[in-house]
């Protein structure tokens, strides 16, 4: 089955601890990207990656990594979370990074909590 | 930083009835996206627009791209409780360094 899949699920941490969220996709996609969703404040996008080893920030890149070392992985790497970032992440992929005519297929998401 | 605004935000109506929601943005896209979203998932595509005036019908939502790229609209004729979800407009930047932009979403609800 053609999916996205994300672990955690769900987190819960304390300030300072440095945590991964790992994205996978089985579907050979070229574009990944990572994304926060608050309410009020609805999906950003946090980093993106539109091939191995190439990566850009998004809108809200402050207190993130991510590396692409293989197509399929994506991880999201929070060095020394803070309450801020609590958040509902998603993961997303596609097969181009071009969207027109493309279908952007996101994770089930992963709720994290800072205390 | 391209913005876009989606109205309405929140939308209860009963089962049956018709509705519309708006996407709009100052910012021209090259395309426009419209996702379905339900408590504990991730967001589902529905629809990609990239044509200036484009319409386009999926059972019974229709989805429209303003002529000048800047806004569109979802229509859903006779909701029905299947239909409640957060449904979010997404706006592909275009260029060479790719970036989607999304609306807040409206919360729609569907009554029996």
């Amino acid at each position: 089955e053609a999916q996205v899949t994300q672990n955690p699920r769900y987190l819960i941490t304390v300030t300072g601890k440095k945590l991964t969220v790992t994205c996978s996709q089985n579907m050979n996609h070229e574009y990944m990207s990572w994304y926060r969703q608050d309410p009020g404040l609805g999906l950003r996008q946090i980093y993106y990656s539109m091939n191995v080893e190439v990566t850009d920030k998004g809108d809200v890149p402050e207190g993130y990594k991510v590396s692409r070392k293989e197509k399929r992985n994506f991880p999201l790497i929070l060095e020394s979370p803070s309450p801020n970032q609590t958040s509902l992440y998603f993961c997303a992929s596609s097969l181009r990074a071009k969207l027109r005519g493309e279908t952007q297929y996101f994770g089930p998401g992963t709720r994290l909590l800072v205390l | 930083t391209q913005l876009l605004e989606q109205s309405p935000q929140f939308l209860s109506i009963q089962e049956g009835e018709n509705l519309t929601v708006y996407c709009n943005s100052s910012s021209v896209f090259s395309s426009l996206q419209w996702y379905r979203q339900e408590p504990g998932e991730g967001p589902v595509l529905l629809v990609t627009v990239v044509t200036g005036g484009e319409v386009k019908k999926l059972k019974r939502l229709t989805f429209q791209f303003g002529d000048a790229r800047k806004d569109s609209s979802l229509h859903i004729t006779a909701a029905q409780p299947g239909d409640t979800g957060l449904y979010l407009c997404a706006g592909e930047s275009g260029g060479s360094n790719y970036k989607l932009t999304f609306g807040k979403g409206t919360l729609l609800t569907v009554n029996p």
